[in-house]
C-alpha cells in the first residue's frame, strides 16, 4: 500500500511562504495525479490543489494567486508552496492521491501535518 | 460557508441505521458530478468511505452505502457500531467555483 508522508516547517511567520513536500513511498508518484487538502482548526475540509506527475496542475480559484504545486519524479516527491500566509492559513496539511477513474476522490492520504501562522 | 450542506450532527444506537444527507446545487451535484464521502476521526487520516456515489473501495464494509438523487446525495450506515463514531464528510466538483469542495461534515455519535 502506498505511504504518503508531509515534512516541512510547522511554524511560518506572516507575509512569508508556506513550503511542504510530501514523499510518496511504496509506489510510484507515475501516473497518478496528487492533491493538497487542508482543515483549519475546528472547521472542515478544504481542497487546495492538484499537480499530475506530468506537471499539469489545478488550483482552487480561492488560493490561485498564492499557490504553486510542483512535483519531482526522480525523488517521487511533489510539493505545495503558499505565499503571503496569514493566521487564516493555520491548518492541518494533508497531501494525498487521487484514485484513478474517478472525478477527484481522493483514496489514499498522508497523515497530515500541522502548520501555525504566527509571528 | 460551504456549498455542500451536511447536517452538523446525527446520532443512533447500536445496530440502529442512520443517514447523512449532502446538499448541493445545480453546479455540483445536481449537474451530475461525482459524489465521494470519507470517514474522518480527528488525529488520523481521512479514510475513502464512498467514490462515484455509491462505490465502496475495497475493504470498507457494506454497511455504508451511498446514493444520489437530483442534487442531494446521502450516507447510510446500517448497523451503526462504536467505531464509526467519527466526522463524515461528502465531495464533488462546482463548475461553478472551477473546484473541488467538500461539506460542511456531520459528526456521527454512538448512543
Amino acid at each position: 500500500q502506498v505511504l504518503l508522508q508531509e515534512s516541512g516547517p510547522g511554524l511560518v511567520k506572516p507575509s512569508e511562504t508556506l513550503s511542504l513536500t510530501c514523499t510518496v513511498s511504496a509506489g510510484s508518484i507515475s501516473t497518478y495525479y496528487w492533491t493538497w487538502i487542508r482543515q483549519p482548526p475546528g472547521k472542515g475540509l478544504e481542497w487546495i490543489g492538484y499537480i499530475h506527475y506530468s506537471g499539469t496542475t489545478k488550483y482552487n480559484p480561492s488560493l490561485k494567486s498564492r499557490v504553486t504545486m510542483s512535483v519531482d519524479t526522480s525523488k517521487n516527491q511533489f510539493s505545495l508552496k503558499l505565499s503571503s500566509v496569514t493566521a487564516a492559513d493555520t491548518a492541518i496539511y494533508y497531501c494525498s492521491r487521487v484514485a484513478t477513474g474517478t472525478q477527484g476522490a481522493v483514496d489514499v492520504w498522508g497523515q497530515g501535518t500541522m502548520v501555525t501562522v504566527s509571528s | 460557508q460551504s456549498v455542500l450542506t451536511q447536517p452538523p450532527s446525527v446520532s443512533g444506537a447500536p445496530g440502529q441505521r442512520v443517514t447523512i444527507s449532502c446538499t448541493g446545487s445545480s453546479s455540483n451535484i445536481g449537474a451530475g458530478y461525482d459524489v465521494h464521502w470519507y470517514q474522518h476521526l480527528p488525529g488520523t487520516a481521512p479514510k475513502f468511505l464512498i467514490y462515484g456515489s455509491s462505490n465502496r473501495p475495497s475493504g470498507v464494509p457494506d454497511r455504508f452505502s451511498g446514493s444520489k438523487s437530483g442534487t442531494s446525495a446521502s450516507l447510510a450506515i446500517s448497523g451503526l457500531q462504536a467505531e464509526d463514531e467519527a466526522d463524515y464528510y461528502c465531495q464533488s466538483y462546482d463548475s461553478s467555483l472551477s473546484a473541488y469542495v467538500f461539506g460542511s461534515g456531520t459528526k456521527v455519535t454512538v448512543l
